[in-house]
């Protein structure tokens, strides 16, 4: 069956650099959240989009920024790179119906 | 959405069940339970969800409470490749029933399976 793919798997990137984060959900999902998760952490939401619209948003700081495109795919934007952005990003979407949320396999970034 | 409760880490012996316990005492008549597990480092994994019946799956059993307020997950038969963290999660619909609110993911489970 057809997962969430989230591209790049692992990125590098300097301190005060930008970076975006990729994520295609499953056919026919509708809605997209993103996640964040700092070492030895729980998984912080950080936004989501229900059929393209920002639908909720979380910890996310103002430096980064999100959508969802006409393909429903979803791109996290991230700029001014900190040290502490160091993470893995997760993707997870979910269909209408029962709404079970499922999860990528994550994009390491580190800033260095 | 409801605040979850559960033991910080279990041990369970390979080939027994595993009892998972999590305690959601505020949870909302349309709030529904979800459990996922995450194996170090990779994508939560979602694992069952209900609302007041019991459910199974191939994966697992989960146990709901007559009263909603606590629930258990079962592996019935845990292997090494079970040993993982396992959150409990409660979680409404949005308003409509439109689309689902996000999993909010509090300090989970840490299961342990050993030889």
């Amino acid at each position: 069956a057809a997962g969430v793919i989230q591209s790049p798997r692992h990125l590098i990137k300097e301190k005060r650099e930008t970076a975006t984060l990729k994520c295609y959900p499953i056919p026919r999902h509708d809605t997209v959240y993103w996640y964040q998760q700092g070492p030895g952490q729980d998984p912080q939401f950080l936004i989501s989009f229900y059929e393209k619209m920002q639908s909720d948003k979380g910890s996310i700081p103002d430096r980064f920024s999100a959508q969802q495109f006409s393909d429903y795919h979803s791109e996290l934007n991230m700029s001014s790179l900190e040290l502490g952005d160091s993470a893995l990003y997760f993707c997870a979407s979910s269909s209408p119906s029962p709404g079970i949320a499922f999860f990528g396999q994550g994009t390491r970034l580190t800033v260095v | 959405d409801a605040k979850t409760t559960q033991p910080p880490s279990m041990d369970c012996a390979e080939g027994r069940a595993a009892n998972l316990p999590c305690n959601h005492s505020t949870i909302s008549g349309n709030e529904y339970v979800y459990w996922y597990r995450q194996i170090h480092s990779q994508g939560p994994q979602y694992i069952i969800h209900g609302l007041k019946n019991n459910e199974t799956n191939e994966m697992a059993s989960l146990i709901i409470t007559e009263d909603r307020k606590s629930s258990t997950l079962i592996l019935p038969h845990a292997t090494l490749r079970d040993t993982a963290v396992y959150y409990c999660i409660v979680r409404a619909p949005n308003a409509g029933g439109t689309s689902y609110g996000k999993l909010t993911f509090g300090q989970g489970t840490i299961l342990t399976v050993h030889p």
